[in-house]
């Protein structure tokens, strides 16, 4: 069964500072790659994702990730966080285990990032 | 304005009572999930369905039932069967069931058993 770690519980930067958040999965073939984020009050929404093409994936708030296949990793990276960008994040995991795909996410465990101003 | 609905926001119930969560979307997707949400544990899928009439069984299904006899709604039902019940339970719905799709959360029910 595929897996997902994130190793940082609880990340706490001031302002400005650069942000990378840790994603490792355990399935060895093609994956679909996310990063979910759940702001304080708000409903969990997608971040980012990759499933194809260049590694290097884009997306909102100026977020990045990059899908690194030999370390079996997916990291979040942000050069310069905001106070608003305080949050929980989560990495998930979409294996594609049967010609038909595996539907299935698989989340980690989510990362609490506290902003300090 | 295009979404996903879960009530109630807050809900509380006796121990060896049934309750049913609901959950409706009218962004027209086939599929649709149930997660539950525990601190430290991240999401874990107790159901998804695929179309009408048609659900399986996720990672933590014992204790949990659902139905979907309507394209916008899958309401979830915690039994008393459930040995752990208190948690977050999120709703969510994605265009198909298809590995590269986002999938779409509700705003969640926290259940309280007392």
């Amino acid at each position: 069964a595929q897996s997902v770690s994130q190793h940082n519980h609880h990340v706490i930067l001031s302002e400005a500072a650069s942000l990378e958040l840790g994603c490792n999965y355990s399935y060895g073939g093609t994956v679909n790659l996310f990063w979910y984020v759940q702001y304080p009050g708000q409903h969990l929404q997608l971040l980012l994702k990759y499933f194809s093409g260049d590694p290097l994936v884009k997306g909102i708030k100026g977020f990045e990730a990059e899908f690194i296949k030999s370390k079996f990793s997916f990291n979040l990276r942000k050069p310069s966080v905001q106070w608003s960008d305080t949050a929980e994040y989560f990495c998930a995991v979409n294996a594609l285990i049967s010609n038909f795909g595996n539907e299935k996410l698989t989340f980690g465990t989510g990362t609490r990032l506290t902003i300090i101003p | 304005d295009g979404g996903i609905t879960q009530s109630p926001k807050y809900l509380f119930r006796k121990e060896g009572q049934n309750v049913t969560l609901s959950c409706e979307q009218n962004l027209n997707h086939d599929a649709m999930y149930w997660y539950r949400q525990d601190p430290g544990q991240g999401l874990r899928l107790i159901y998804y369905s695929q179309i009408v009439n048609d659900f399986q069984k996720g990672d933590i299904a014992e204790g949990y039932s659902v139905s979907r006899e309507k394209k916008e709604s899958f309401p979830l039902t915690v039994t008393s069967a459930q040995k752990n019940p208190t948690a977050f339970y999120l709703c969510a719905s994605g265009e198909e069931l298809r590995g590269t799709d986002t999938q779409y959360f509700g705003p969640g029910t926290r259940l309280t058993v007392l």
